[in-house]
């Protein structure tokens, strides 16, 4: 059974960095895809971003000239950097497991993702 | 981005209603659509990936159908459990993107 844990600091002052790190066990993060998805109290989801095993990144646009995320194959962690933190990046923060599954579609197999293990998430607040 | 159109945002029903969430794409997304479930104080649950195919563990009262930019999730018979916030998700194009949400609520 995977398990995914985020920790960090709960508490970031605006214009400082965001910065967590998502602990995997129970399975090797060295085979799929993972992402970072935030939701600001009473608010819905937003995909942050992904990273798979090799180190590609997709990053969400809204925030690409903020965001890192990297990973560390040796310790079965993935981690995100965000820069220049305001009110509005205070959010529940989760990460999770890209899984994938191909299917047929008018002559083509295509890939249907979707996060089927996830973290508890953490709560970061940005207040001076 | 694409835009994912819940409706309704909200809705009251009874234990043992059926219950249907509609999940409208700005643009085509073949059959690169789930479903989740939220409850406060909750990571999202995953009940429905690929459009259709239930997630191991989901009870068979969940179902989801649709193709090309209109969606539904249908929960056949309502249970006290199921009482929850409800997420649709594209994985078709990045950045992917939810719906703003269902909140099922008990009548």
């Amino acid at each position: 059974q995977v398990q995914l844990q985020e920790s960090g600091p709960g508490l970031v002052k605006p214009s400082e960095t965001l910065s967590l790190t998502c602990t995997v066990s129970g399975g090797s993060i060295s085979s799929s895809y993972w992402s970072w998805i935030r939701q600001p109290p009473g608010k819905g989801l937003e995909w942050i971003g992904y990273i798979y095993y090799s180190g590609s990144t997709n990053y969400n646009p809204s925030l690409k000239s903020r965001l890192t995320i990297s990973i560390d194959t040796s310790k079965n962690q993935l981690s995100l950097k965000l820069t220049s933190v305001t009110a509005a990046d205070t959010a529940v923060y989760y990460c999770g497991r890209a899984a994938g599954i191909n299917y047929y579609d008018s002559g083509n197999y295509y890939r249907a993702d979707y996060f089927d293990y996830w973290g508890q998430g953490t709560l970061v607040t940005v207040s001076s | 981005a694409i835009q994912m159109t819940q409706s309704p945002s909200s809705l009251s029903a009874s234990v043992g209603d059926r219950v249907t969430i509609i999940c409208r794409a700005s643009q085509g997304i073949r059959s690169d659509l789930g479903w989740y479930q939220q409850k406060p104080g909750k990571a999202p649950k995953l009940l429905i990936y690929a459009v259709s195919t239930l997630q191991s563990g989901v009870p068979s009262r969940f179902s989801g159908s649709g193709s090309g930019t209109d969606f539904t999730l249908t929960i056949s018979s309502l249970q006290p459990e199921d009482f929850a916030t409800y997420y649709c998700l594209q994985d078709y194009d990045y950045p992917w993107t939810f719906g703003q949400g269902t909140r099922v609520e008990i009548k």
